[in-house]
Parts: structure tokens; C-alpha cells; sequence
């Protein structure tokens, strides 16, 4: 049973233009999200976050965004640039999981071509 | 300079061995974790742990275990490997175990494959 899912396994977008990656979550009680990115041969590195008690959070060029009554957040970058090439994965805080766990998203590759 | 470390990077061996990975974070944080990601690409908790308290994740087979030999440090102790334990495997830690709005900064991962 995925708690957080990314159902768009891929995407590609030209430089400069906006990208938009996309989640859902099922468990109401996640109340901190994140997004992480990720390289090749590389562990995921932190990117930005997000509380319950917010619907966005900007931070340079990438922005979150919280839908908590859809159960639904997005990432966008703009512009986006080549080197935002990397699987993002979106993650959440379950509050009632002790450990401070995050629960992960299966990632989303994101290609950006120049 | 690196955060959080991980050895080996790549791992092979036979089914039924037992093996280990070493982690090491350099950020004095207080609490490190070990992931399992997966063939189908998830990234899983296995455990958390400070020096005052394990968690261990219930999926987690008890072949698995974590060993902090110094607060710096959490390794991974795999006993009678199985063919399904091949996976990508991430040490990650942050400052705070209780603050649940805090990042936790991930190695590079050991990709382990049993033959």
C-alpha cells in the first residue's frame, strides 16, 4: 500500500520552461513534506519541505505547493535548467511513526533538454 | 568533507553469508537511519536510532541488524543472505530524531547484490 505516490514516472521538458512534478498522498495524518533529488551513484539530497500548516513554500527557483484537502502537492521549477536532470522524489512525515521516518514517493526522472 | 559516508559502495557475495555495511556521518548529528531501496525503486525506512533508543521498522527481517559503535557511526549487519536482499542500501541522519521537521542527509548508498 504506497502512502505517497508519484504516478508520472518520467518527465521531459525543454529548458527555461516549467516543470512540474507531481503527488499524492493517502494518510491524513502526514503533516511535513519534502522533496528530495537524486543522481546517479549519488543518495538523495534534501531540496525542500513543506508543513501542513502552509500551501507554499518557495525557495529560488523551486517552489511547493500544498493541496491538503486533495491530498496533493507539486514541485515547479522554473526555469529549469539541464543540470535539474535527476529522479526527484517526493517524501512525508507520518507523526504517528516514531523514528521520524519518511515515507517515499517511487521518484519521478525528470530530463531537462537545452 | 563528506557528510555522511558509506562502505563499501558496491557489494557482491553469495546467498547465505554474512556481511556488513559501515556508515559514518561527520555532521555530530544525533540520529541516523538506514533505507532499503528496492528494485521497484522505493526508498524504505529500516531502522532509526539514537544512543537512547533503536526503532525498527516490523517489515524489517531480524537477519538485520544495526550497530552503533559510537554515536558517529550506525553499522549494518546482514546475517544468511537471501537473493531479496539485493537492493540499493542508504544510511541517512539528522539532528533530531524527536524533531520530525528535520533533514536527514542520505550517503551515497551500497548497492548489494547476492548471487
Amino acid at each position: 500500500d504506497q502512502q505517497v505516490k508519484q504516478n508520472s514516472p518520467s518527465l521531459s521538458v525543454q529548458e527555461g520552461r516549467i516543470s512540474i512534478l507531481n503527488c499524492d498522498y493517502t494518510n491524513s495524518m502526514f503533516d511535513y513534506f519534502l522533496w528530495y533529488k537524486k543522481y546517479p551513484a549519488e543518495g538523495p539530497t534534501f531540496l525542500i519541505s513543506i508543513s501542513s500548516i502552509k500551501d507554499k513554500n518557495e525557495d529560488g527557483r523551486f517552489t511547493v505547493f500544498l493541496n491538503k484537502s486533495a491530498k496533493h502537492l507539486s514541485l515547479h521549477i522554473v526555469p529549469s535548467q539541464p543540470g535539474d536532470s535527476a529522479v526527484y522524489f517526493c517524501a512525508a512525515s507520518d507523526i504517528n511513526q516514531a523514528g521520524t521516518a519518511l515515507i517515499f514517493g517511487k521518484g519521478t526522472t525528470l530530463s531537462v533538454s537545452s | 568533507d563528506t557528510a555522511v559516508s558509506q562502505t563499501p559502495k558496491y557489494l557482491v557475495t553469495q546467498m547465505g553469508n554474512d556481511k556488513s555495511i559501515k556508515c559514518e556521518q561527520n555532521l555530530g548529528h544525533d540520529t541516523m537511519y538506514w533505507y532499503k531501496q528496492d528494485s521497484k525503486k522505493f526508498l524504505k525506512i529500516m531502522f532509526s536510532y539514537n544512543n537512547k533508543e533503536l526503532i525498527i521498522n516490523e517489515t524489517v527481517p531480524n537477519r538485520f541488524s544495526p550497530k552503533s559503535p559510537d554515536k558517529a557511526h550506525l553499522n549494518l549487519h546482514i546475517n544468511s543472505l537471501e537473493l531479496g536482499d539485493s537492493a540499493v542500501y542508504f544510511c541517512a541522519s539528522s539532528q533530531e530524531q524527536r524533531s520530525y521537521t528535520d533533514t536527514q542527509y542520505f550517503g551515497p548508498g551500497t548497492r548489494l547484490t547476492v548471487l
